[in-house]
């Protein structure tokens, strides 16, 4: 079974500050994905990564950004929290043979005050 | 921009019926259609999926019909289990890879006992 794992399952910080979100996979997955997702909004395209060190903007990047240097890990990074991203974040891989079925994980809560 | 539209947003059934949830998408190079169910504290989970060339596919109480002319997609859960009480997402997808995956807006099923 395809394994995806974030690094926490609640956080709060304040506004101002640098968030750091990881996600590890363990199926040697060649694409990984950054959705948030809101009440009535559904899950919504931040970043994703096709390959190490590539990256491409989703529907709403701004605010993020992201680092993948390993193929099993990516993160996502707020470089100053703001309130209005607290919210679920959920990270996802596909396998590229596997015709767009994404594997999640757990998700992360992230509360910014 | 291309969406996925989903219908109910909220959906309470009595143990035993039939749940419908419908979902419109608008996207015509869509060829993937993957629902996927999310509990309570957990990430969303792949239930069943369709591809275009198929008109309808069933898994034990599960089924998903696709009309690729009207671009509308449907999932049935019958005999319905208080265990089936979820939030319920469709996508649509454009290929392999899940680059191009929309989500709709999910629909929360309650299975009262």
């Amino acid at each position: 079974d395809v394994k995806v794992t974030q690094s926490s399952r609640y956080l709060v910080k304040r506004t101002g500050e640098k968030v750091f979100l990881e996600c590890v996979q363990d199926m040697d997955h060649e694409n990984m994905f950054w959705y948030r997702q809101d009440p009535g909004l559904g899950l919504r395209l931040i970043y994703f990564s096709y390959d190490v060190k590539m990256k491409e903007k989703g529907d709403i990047p701004e605010g993020y950004s992201v680092s993948r240097e390993k193929k099993e890990r990516f993160s996502l990074i707020l470089e100053s929290a703001s309130t209005n991203q607290t919210s679920m974040y959920l990270c996802a891989t596909d396998d590229l043979l596997a015709s767009g079925t994404q594997y999640f994980g757990p998700g992360t809560r992230l509360l910014v005050l | 921009g291309e969406n996925v539209e989903q219908h109910p947003s909220t959906l309470s059934v009595q143990e035993g019926d039939s749940a419908v949830i419908k979902c419109t998408y608008s996207d015509s190079a869509s060829n993937y259609f993957p629902w996927y169910k999310q509990e309570l504290g957990k990430g969303p989970q792949l239930i069943i999926d369709i591809r275009s060339n198929v008109g309808e596919k069933k898994d034990q109480r599960i089924a998903v019909t696709l009309n690729k002319t009207a671009k509308h997609f449907s999932l049935h859960i019958t005999e319905t289990q208080p265990e089936d009480s979820a939030v319920y997402f469709c996508a649509a997808s454009t290929g392999t890879g899940g680059f191009k995956t929309i989500f709709g807006a999910g629909t929360r099923l309650f299975v009262k006992a």
